[in-house]
């Protein structure tokens, strides 16, 4: 089993849809939670970080943790074209260890 | 937040000649810079960690001495790609980490053409 499993998608939806992302994970020593939004060639730009189980909220972006079902979610309110892009998930252990990335899903907003 | 700045963005070389590509954090200071390459529609790949002042630890199936790095200093991380080929062209991207708990920052990434 890896790591990390992500759904590669792609997945579309049109404007204004709520949009769930999700990941999970197999080693429960994994504390920490990121999301980053990665443009067509351009580097990974971090969305939401988080550590704890429960609801991260940053305007339009949800986090979400569930340590117990080792399951994380990223919701998109009011889906924007601007927000297609790929969505990876990343999770790390704690300290300077790597962190370990899902494959990434890939978002397609329609107008 | 967090900056990381990526040089240079693009890059096309011949094949047999070394390229540089440099990582800096531009706001804090970065005890551990990672290097990643990615191919295109790829999540990314971790080649090597790099911390201040060491010798980086490259991951199975990279080749050290093809890829050199060097963490001079606690905000620049340098990947030399040596006697580059084709097969090297692709998207190198680095990121950095100021300590701790702290997420991952990453650079706008380099795309390296091979000729």
């Amino acid at each position: 089993q890896k790591e990390v499993e992500q759904d590669p998608g792609p997945l579309s939806v049109p404007e204004g849809a709520i949009v769930s992302l999700n990941c999970t994970y197999s080693n429960s020593a994994f504390q920490y939670f990121m999301w980053y939004r990665q443009y067509s060639r351009k580097g990974p730009e971090l969305l939401m970080y988080t550590y704890s189980s429960g609801n991260k909220e940053d305007g339009r972006f949800t986090a979400q943790v569930d340590k117990s079902s080792k399951y994380i979610s990223l919701f998109i309110r009011d889906s924007q074209p601007s927000d297609s892009a790929t969505y990876l998930c990343a999770i790390f252990n704690s300290g300077n260890t790597p962190l370990v990335f899902g494959k990434g899903t890939r978002l397609s907003v329609i107008a | 937040g967090a900056v990381v700045s990526q040089h240079p963005s693009r890059v096309i070389c011949k094949s047999g000649t070394s390229v540089k590509i440099e990582c800096r954090s531009l706001d804090f200071q970065a005890t551990t810079m990672f290097w990643y390459r990615q191919f295109p529609k790829k999540s990314l790949m971790l080649m090597a960690t790099s911390n201040e002042g060491s010798k980086a630890t490259y991951e199975q199936g990279v080749e050290k001495d093809k890829f050199l790095i060097n963490h001079a200093s606690l905000t620049l991380s340098t990947l030399t790609v040596t006697s580059a080929h084709p097969e090297d062209s692709s998207f190198y991207i680095c990121s950095a980490i100021q300590g701790g708990d702290s997420p991952l920052h990453f650079g706008n990434g380099t795309r390296l053409t091979v000729t």
